[in-house]
């Protein structure tokens, strides 16, 4: 069973650029979710994406967009980067009915400059 | 709004000794509780979870009980291990709307 996956490592943008994250979920997830997570917090939810469509968003805003493919793969868009966009992004997935339990890829470190 | 709360770290311990690290929430309906771990260069793994009042979480010698009373979900292990340092997170899920809200985290070391 191949887990989540997440790409690249690391970034490093300056502000005003545009960045593109990718993640490919856990075999036999069709739920993808996607955080934030700034130095010495927790994770904030940013928006999920269930059979190609957004399912719920956080206080994010729309620079923040996101797609998902048919094969359950999806990424993250942020737009007119800004300095505190410097964070963790980490993506999980999870099967639709079993959302409570999600499983976390390595994150991609961002930061911009 | 909802909420979750968690004492602040770092926690130092020596091996073996006893761990508790608090957690309570505030939410306007009835949501799961988690536990997750995160390792130094690693992504958040779940520790354990219990989805309604009374039910208790374990995994590891991780023990958590959902305490409705008192909106808490203290995270208990006996004996901890050097293996144990790692920054643990409590969490809410909340079925309805699909969203989960962490806690800021909190660091334990433990100490050879």
């Amino acid at each position: 069973e191949t887990g989540v996956t997440q790409s690249p490592t690391h970034l490093i943008k300056t502000r005003g650029q545009q960045v593109t994250l990718r993640c490919s979920s856990q075999s036999g997830h069709n739920t993808v979710s996607w955080y934030q997570q700034a130095l010495g917090q927790g994770p904030q939810f940013i928006f999920q994406y269930y059979r190609e469509e957004e399912n719920g968003r956080g206080n994010f805003p729309p620079r923040f967009s996101g797609l998902q493919f048919p094969n359950y793969s999806s990424e993250l868009n942020v737009n007119a980067l800004e300095l505190d966009d410097s964070a963790l992004y980490l993506c999980a997935s999870s099967t639709r009915t079993g959302q409570e339990t999600q499983y976390f890829g390595p994150g991609t470190r961002l930061l911009v400059l | 709004g909802d909420s979750v709360t968690q004492m602040e770290g770092p926690v130092t311990l020596s091996e073996e000794a006893f761990l508790t690290i608090n957690c309570t929430y505030t939410a306007t309906g009835y949501p799961s509780l988690f536990w997750y771990v995160q390792y130094p260069g690693e992504g958040l793994q779940l520790l354990l979870k219990a989805t309604k009042a009374d039910d208790k979480g374990s995994n590891k010698g991780f023990e958590a009980t959902y305490r409705k009373e008192t909106t808490s979900f203290h995270l208990e292990k006996g004996s901890v291990q050097v293996s144990d340092s790692a920054v643990y997170f409590c969490a809410l899920f909340f079925s309805g709307t699909y969203k989960y809200i962490f806690g800021t985290g909190t660091r334990l070391k433990v100490l050879a």
